[in-house]
């Protein structure tokens, strides 16, 4: 069964600091999501990674997977406040083409002033 | 293209009440997945549809659930003699189906059980 399971799950951090969240799967996979989840909101869509050494960057943040690896990081630059929410991982369950995504915990991220 | 949209927003009934979630995906999506997310948790897949067939569902969906997309289209979920345990918040997602499969979410249907 594939298992998705981030660290940290909480992170608190001041404005201007770097940091990372893991994101680390069980089974073979090709396609992996980070999503960006306000609290009481819906989950944004962030990057889509799709084939190893995938790395893709959006402002303060970048992406990648390494599948042999089973390991995926976000990595958060020079943070703000803005960037305080839920982040999660996701696995496509790529056997059987169905799309079904199985999701991290996900990683609680507080940005302090 | 407006997006993924979802009713209601919120629902509050009583135990052993029946409910019924709408969820109407973005145009041209042929796939449609109905997920569940409890409080501190990560979304859980429940089932998906490809057009109109439903092509999986869950373990963790009971009898008691059942969902339908008839003509493609827009998706119910009904919740049937619903359980204090059922209260969570039900997220409708679609994607076209491509090599990347990016899934977009709706706004979700909060529910509690009273």
């Amino acid at each position: 069964e594939l298992k998705v399971e981030q660290n940290p799950l909480f992170l608190s951090m001041q404005e201007g600091k770097n940091y990372t969240i893991y994101c680390n799967y069980s089974t073979t996979s090709d396609r992996l999501y980070w999503y960006r989840q306000d609290p009481g909101k819906s989950l944004e869509s962030l990057f889509v990674l799709l084939s190893n050494g995938a790395v893709k960057q959006e402002g303060r943040l970048m992406a990648s997977l390494d599948t042999k690896a089973r390991l995926s990081t976000l990595h958060i630059t020079a943070a703000v406040h803005d960037l305080s929410a839920t982040y999660f991982c996701a696995v496509d369950n790529v056997a059987g083409n169905t799309g079904k995504l199985i999701f991290g915990q996900g990683t609680t991220l507080q940005v302090k002033p | 293209d407006t997006g993924v949209s979802q009713d209601p927003r919120h629902k509050i009934t009583k135990r052993g009440q029946n409910v019924t979630f709408r969820c109407d995906p973005i145009s041209e999506h042929n796939r449609l997945y109905w997920y569940r997310q409890t409080l501190g948790q990560g979304p859980e897949f429940l089932t998906y549809f490809q057009n109109e067939a439903q092509l999986e569902k869950s373990r963790l969906l009971s009898d008691r659930f059942s969902a339908e997309r008839p003509k493609g289209s827009f998706s119910t979920l009904e919740i049937q003699r619903t359980e204090q345990g059922d209260s969570a918040m039900y997220l409708c997602a679609s994607s076209y189906l491509t090599g990347s499969e990016t899934q977009y979410f709706g706004p979700g249907t909060r529910l509690l059980v009273l």
